[in-house]
């Protein structure tokens, strides 16, 4: 079964250096998604791409955080200087498109501790 | 693996009962929605969606009651296995293109041997 996959699993960083998370999602997928999970909180929104280019973005994501997709393949998210509250799960998602069903798949996230 | 929603409201059933988690939504322009079942260090995982124009849709062992009047949605499992046990999040849209969806705070379902 087709799966997104997020790298690294876990990242320990000291506060304001940047971190870089990684996702290759579903290879016929055309909409990727970042969502976060503070520990004990629900999933947020953070930003939604399309076409090479940013769909939606929540309040959350602010000039701190970029997203790029730099191949065919990958799907990165990009924190310039990390604080404290960056700290949680970070989950890519992808979709096929927006007229499908709407399934989102989810990665197995990446879990971010900033010190 | 991490521990997801250490303070989340918990359902206790017992093996081969019926589960029923509950799901208050917050826009009344939302036009679809998904259960998603996430399960300690992994991401959300779909198991259901409905979409305006219907009030129930089932899957296999899972019905979800979609009431638009008070904005609420139900998600049933019947026969509730141990592999059941998991948070459980309604998520709502409104926004077809950006599919941003917007995540309940989620249901702790625990199954009891």
């Amino acid at each position: 079964e087709p799966e997104v996959t997020q790298t690294p699993s876990h990242q320990v960083t000291q506060m304001g250096q940047e971190v870089i998370l990684r996702c290759v999602p579903i290879s016929n997928h055309l909409y990727f998604y970042w969502y976060r999970q503070i520990l004990g909180q629900k999933v947020e929104f953070l930003v939604s791409f399309y076409n090479n280019e940013i769909s939606e973005k929540s309040e959350i994501f602010d000039d701190q955080f970029s997203v790029e997709r730099p191949d065919g393949s990958n799907f990165t998210l990009k924190i310039r200087s990390t604080k404290l509250e960056d700290s949680a799960m970070y989950f890519c998602a992808s979709i096929q498109d927006a007229s499908s069903t709407g399934e989102l798949f989810f990665g197995e996230g990446s879990r971010l501790t900033v010190l | 693996g991490e521990s997801v929603g250490l303070h989340l409201p918990t359902l206790s059933v017992q093996e081969g009962d019926n589960s029923i988690i509950n799901c208050a939504y917050s826009n009344s322009a939302s036009d679809y929605f998904i259960w998603y079942k996430q399960e300690s260090g992994k991401g959300p995982q779909f198991i259901i969606d409905i979409r305006s124009n219907m009030d129930k849709r089932q899957g296999q062992r899972v019905t979800v009651l979609l009431n638009k009047t008070v904005k609420h949605l139900s998600l049933q499992i019947a026969a509730t296995q141990p592999g059941d046990s998991a948070v459980y999040f309604c998520a709502e849209t409104w926004d077809n293109y950006g599919q941003n969806f917007v995540f309940g705070p989620g249901t702790r379902l625990s199954v009891l041997p």
